[in-house]
């Protein structure tokens, strides 16, 4: 059964400071992969996926995450955090038939 | 483009009441249709996908339904409403069938039952 980790429940970070959130999944074949945000009250924004190809995919709003097979990791990236980044951040592994998401990952950014 | 839309935007609702969500997808055709529900904490749970008009796959046995009537309408129901289907109903729609597909959301449903 393919299932998804994002181990930090919440994160705070520094305005202009860099972001990290992790993703562990788990699928027996290879997966295909999605970040989504989510902002208060309202309902999921695609920032990313992975299919395949290159291992560092990059994302709208200045996001990237990075696939490690290795590791059976797909982290989320931000090199600078805008106040406009705090939201919930959700990711997801593609099976045959459905989409499993984590439990997601709250960000706050403090100025 | 495609555009999403469902309705109401909230509901309050007594225990024991019926229930109608609706879920509309314009700007395409013959899309792949999902209901999630989504509880503080706990991401998002499939309920329902369909991969066309009356045919509905349900993920998790409950008290709630969900049916096609059109290409692109999309239902949630149940006859009588608990205290636990208080949630946000997010309703998704997607080209290909499945995981290996990007499913586009809808702004939501927050439903509490009272």
């Amino acid at each position: 059964a393919q299932s998804v980790t994002q181990p930090d429940i919440h994160i705070t970070v520094s305005e202009g400071a860099s972001l990290e959130l992790r993703c562990n999944y788990s699928y027996g074949a290879t997966p295909y992969l999605f970040w989504y945000v989510q902002s208060p009250g309202q309902g999921l924004q695609l920032l990313l996926k992975y299919f395949s190809g290159d291992t560092l995919v990059q994302g709208i709003k200045g996001f990237e995450a990075e696939f490690k097979r290795s590791q059976s990791s797909f982290n989320l990236r931000k090199p600078s955090v805008h106040w406009s980044d705090a939201a919930e951040y959700f990711c997801a592994v593609g099976g045959d038939y459905k989409l499993s998401f984590g439990a997601g990952t709250t960000v706050t950014v403090r100025a | 483009s495609q555009t999403i839309h469902q309705w109401p935007a909230t509901l309050v609702q007594p225990v024991g009441s019926p229930l109608s969500l609706e879920c509309t997808v314009e700007g395409t055709s013959n899309p792949n249709l999902y209901w999630y529900r989504q509880a503080a904490g706990r991401g998002l749970q499939l309920l329902f996908y369909s991969v066309g008009i009356g045919q509905i796959s349900s993920e998790v046995p409950q008290n709630l339904s969900a049916s096609r009537p059109q290409d692109r309408q999309f239902i949630l129901s149940s006859k009588k409403l608990l205290l636990s289907d208080s949630g946000f109903y997010l309703c998704a729609w997607s080209w290909q069938r499945g995981g290996a597909d990007t499913q586009y959301f809808g702004p939501g449903t927050r439903l509490t039952v009272l």
